[in-house]
Order: C-alpha cells, then structure tokens, then sequence
C-alpha cells in the first residue's frame, strides 16, 4: 500500500526559529509532492510544491528539500511566526493526480511567541 | 479564486439515519473527491471520481457511497450512519490539464458526529 510517513507528530517552535518536518515516501512512482497547511476549522490549502526533478524549492520562508535517493522530503519554515502555527500535511501523487493524493497523518505546529 | 463548497458544516445525526453530504465546485474541474479526516490519522481517500457518473473507491470505501450527476457536484452518503463514522469530511477538487499543476483544492469540510 502506498504509504507517506510524516516526523514529528507534533513540534513547538520559539518565533523567529527555524521549524523542519519530514518526510518519507515508498513508491518510486509518486511524481509530486506537495505540502499543504490547514487552520483549525478550515480545509487544508496547498502551501508548496514540489517535482523529483529538483533538490530544492523555495517561497518566501518556506522551502522543500527533496532527497530522491533516500525518497525523503522536509519543509522548512524560516522565521517561524505565530501566525505559521497550524498543522502541515506532506503529501504524494502518481502521475495526473486523478486519483488524489496520498497523505501523511499531519504535524501540529506551535510557534511560541 | 477556486471554490469547493460544502453546503453542510455541522450536522449531527442518529445511527441508522441516511446522510447526504454535498460539494460544489465552480472551477468545471474533472477530478473530485471525498476525503475522511480523523486525528492522528491524516487525510483518507474515500471515493473519487474523474467523470460524471464514474466513481472509483479510494482506500477506505466501506460504508460510503457516492454520486455524480453534474460536474460541478459530487455527493457522499452514509446509507445508515453509524457513530465510527463520526469525522470530519473534505470534499476537493482538481483538473485534469497538466498544465494547471493539477492543485488539489478542498472545501472547508463537513463535521459529521452520529449519535
């Protein structure tokens, strides 16, 4: 079964820090990897992306490390602000996406001011 | 901007009582899709659907069905909802044209609890 292990499950920050959660992936197959972050009450919203065609993405504070030979990727937040705090969910796709994506189980994320 | 609507935030319901969940999305997108969110647990696919009228189970269908008439709608149902079924449910959306990235847009979700 298609699997998308998230780490950790949860993590507290000082603001201004520099938060990290990871990820590991089995299927060689998954072509995107995306990050998306969710606000209590609301749906989850893509935040990054990323294609195992590249080692790095960045916007803003935000940027994706792809390691495609351990299949791990991570988001890193910069600068983390209070306003970060929420959970963040990596997630995986195969080809067109018409299937939908694969999930990690998600990390809650506390920025401390 | 994209919209995926749930019509329904809250409902509570009774264990055998049959449930409609109902998603619109305004972007004439082709892929929609049921997911289940529970702690711990992350996003679970439940059905998707890639056409009007075509449906495929995702990886936790039991106990769920679903339909599309029109593509802009796509509809979950509990046949006879039981109290494990309480969670909170995200319907989404994406295109089928590579060019697009084929972002995977969600509503809001639907907090179903079964009494």
């Amino acid at each position: 079964q298609q699997q998308v292990k998230q780490s950790p499950q949860s993590l507290i920050v000082q603001k201004g820090g520099i938060s990290i959660i990871n990820c590991a992936y089995e299927n060689t197959a998954f072509d995107y990897f995306p990050w998306y972050q969710q606000f209590p009450g609301k749906g989850p919203a893509l935040l990054i992306a990323i294609r195992p065609d590249v080692s790095e993405k960045k916007e803003g504070r935000f940027t994706i490390s792809f390691n495609k030979s351990a299949k791990q990727f991570s988001l890193h937040i910069m600068d983390s602000q209070p306003g970060d705090s929420a959970t963040y969910f990596c997630a995986a796709r195969i080809g067109g996406g018409a299937d939908g994506l694969t999930f990690g189980k998600g990390t809650h994320l506390i920025i401390q001011p | 901007d994209v919209k995926v609507t749930q019509s329904s935030r809250y409902l509570v319901k009774r264990t055998g009582e049959k449930v409609f969940l109902e998603c619109v999305q305004d972007m004439d997108h082709e892929n929609m899709f049921w997911y289940r969110q529970d702690p711990g647990l992350g996003l679970r696919l439940i059905y998707f659907s890639y056409d009007v009228k075509m449906k495929e189970k995702g990886d936790i269908p039991e106990g769920y069905s679903v339909s599309r008439e029109k593509k802009e709608r796509f509809s979950l149902i509990l046949e006879s909802a039981s109290t494990n079924q309480t969670s909170m449910y995200l319907c989404a959306s994406s295109s089928s044209s590579t060019g697009s990235g084929n972002t995977i847009y969600f509503g809001e979700g639907s907090w179903l609890t079964v009494v």
